[in-house]
């Protein structure tokens, strides 16, 4: 299995902050990395597939970054909707594996 | 757009079965790889299983395989996940989740979810 390594864990900003999340395929993965949003209570939401695309509706402050074994989701200037929990998770071959998480919280 | 309507879960005790099923609407059902995903209390997301657009190919994960199994009926656009032989590591939220069209390349919708509880 291909296992997921995010970091950081977690993770404090202030609004208008730039924030990087990395993750780190224990493989070669090509671009199929993608990128959710998870609010508490709430099912996730797609932010970005294959490794760079923007989901539509999703606004244009996210972005992706990576291939192979190098990711990145960058969030340009963070608004107050944006603190929640972000998973990262390869699409290249089953089972489909997620990183652990990174918590974003307001500082 | 698409919407995904899980129902079927609820409290079941360890060695007991349930069948988890997800009703599909606003999109061609029969056109998607499906998915199921979970998630434990407090935890992060597991994927379980998946099925090709015909129902013809299945992957499992390896804790459920031999126990779970994923279906669909493409004429009643509902998927499905009957899951036998329940452990109290099978306790979570069940996520019904779409790929996009082709497949591999993101669930792009996700189901309320569905609470499963395994419990004495």
């Amino acid at each position: 299995d291909i296992q997921m390594t995010q970091s950081p864990s977690s993770l404090s900003a202030s609004v208008g902050d730039r924030v990087t999340i990395t993750c780190r395929p224990s493989q070669y993965i090509s671009i199929y990395l993608n990128w959710y949003q998870q609010k508490p209570g709430k099912a996730p939401k797609l932010l970005i597939y294959t490794a760079s695309s923007l989901q539509s509706g999703v606004p244009s402050r996210f972005s992706g970054s990576g291939s192979g074994t190098d990711f990145s989701l960058t969030i340009s200037s963070l608004q107050p909707e944006d603190f929640a929990t972000y998973y990262c998770q390869q699409s290249y071959s089953t089972p489909y594996t997620f990183g652990q998480g990174t918590k974003l919280e307001i500082k | 757009e698409g919407q995904l309507v899980e129902s079927g879960g609820g409290l079941v005790r360890p060695g007991g079965s349930l069948r988890l099923s997800c009703a599909a609407s606003g999109f061609t059902f029969s056109s998607h790889w499906m998915h199921w995903v979970r998630q434990a209390p407090g935890r992060g997301l597991v994927w379980v299983s998946r099925l090709n657009p015909d129902g013809s190919r299945t992957n499992y994960a390896d804790s459920v395989k031999d126990r779970f199994t994923i279906s669909r009926d493409n004429a009643k656009n509902t998927l499905f996940l009957q899951m036998n032989s329940l452990r109290a590591e099978d306790t979570a939220v069940y996520y019904c989740v779409r790929d996009r069209l082709g497949g591999s390349t993101g669930f792009d919708s996700w189901g309320q979810g569905t609470l499963v509880s395994v419990s004495s």
